[in-house]
């Protein structure tokens, strides 16, 4: 079975300051795994996605992830937070070995102080 | 969302109705997923199609059926829809899972 487990149900950081978001996944293959953004009533975005090959992934917006199959760990990164970052973040897990189907986590919250 | 839509955007319903919701896509793309967003659970899997005809469940499949009789369209129904189902309900899309599409979401009251 596949799951996605982000510990954090909300955190909040003040504008300017460093932003980490936690993700583990349980999943028997090797994973496809993603980063989602959705802000209030709206979609879901594409952060950035982890298929194979270098563990640090860059995305939009300036995130990165950093995959570590040691620790079954698919952390979100940003250096420098903006209030705009302020919306629901989704871990995702999935691949071929189970018709691609997506594993999501609950979601974290942030909230960015002035 | 580019090459996929949902219909209808918002809906509201008596309890013990049924439902159909619509997933339209234009990309033909194998696999399309019906998920449900609630608080506190993030999306879960009702049912999911990998094909024309091919569908099967996902984790929270009870009270919902769904069909694909084309490519383009994955139909969710609620064969008599209750409050618990009261939800916003998205579709996706992929062809090799390298990237999906999210539908726009639709929001079902069921009242």
């Amino acid at each position: 079975a596949q799951s996605v487990t982000q510990p954090d149900i909300h955190i909040t950081v003040s504008e300017g300051a460093s932003l980490e978001l936690r993700c583990n996944y349980s999943y028997g293959a090797t994973p496809y795994l993603f980063w989602y953004v959705q802000s209030p009533g709206q979609g879901l975005q594409l952060l950035l996605k982890y298929f194979s090959g270098d563990t640090l992934v860059q995305g939009i917006k300036g995130f990165e992830a950093e995959f570590k199959r040691s620790q079954s760990s698919f952390n979100l990164r940003k250096p420098s937070v903006h209030w705009s970052d302020a919306a629901e973040y989704f871990c995702a897990v999935g691949g071929p070995s189970n018709d691609y189907k997506l594993s999501f986590g609950a979601g974290t919250t942030v909230t960015v102080r002035a | 969302d580019a090459g996929i839509t949902q219909s209808p955007r918002h809906k509201v319903t008596e309890t013990g109705t049924p439902v159909t919701l619509r997933c339209h896509q234009t990309e033909n793309h194998r696999y399309m997923y019906w998920y449900r967003q609630d608080p506190g659970h993030g999306l879960r899997l009702i049912h999911y199609s990998y094909g024309v005809k091919d569908t099967d469940k996902g984790e929270v499949s009870d009270g919902y059926s769904v069909s694909r009789s084309k490519t383009e369209d994955f139909l969710l129904t609620l064969e008599s829809a209750t409050s618990s189902q009261t939800s916003v309900y998205f579709c996706a899309m992929t062809g090799t899972g390298d990237g999906y599409t999210f539908g726009s979401g639709t929001r079902l009251t069921v009242v």
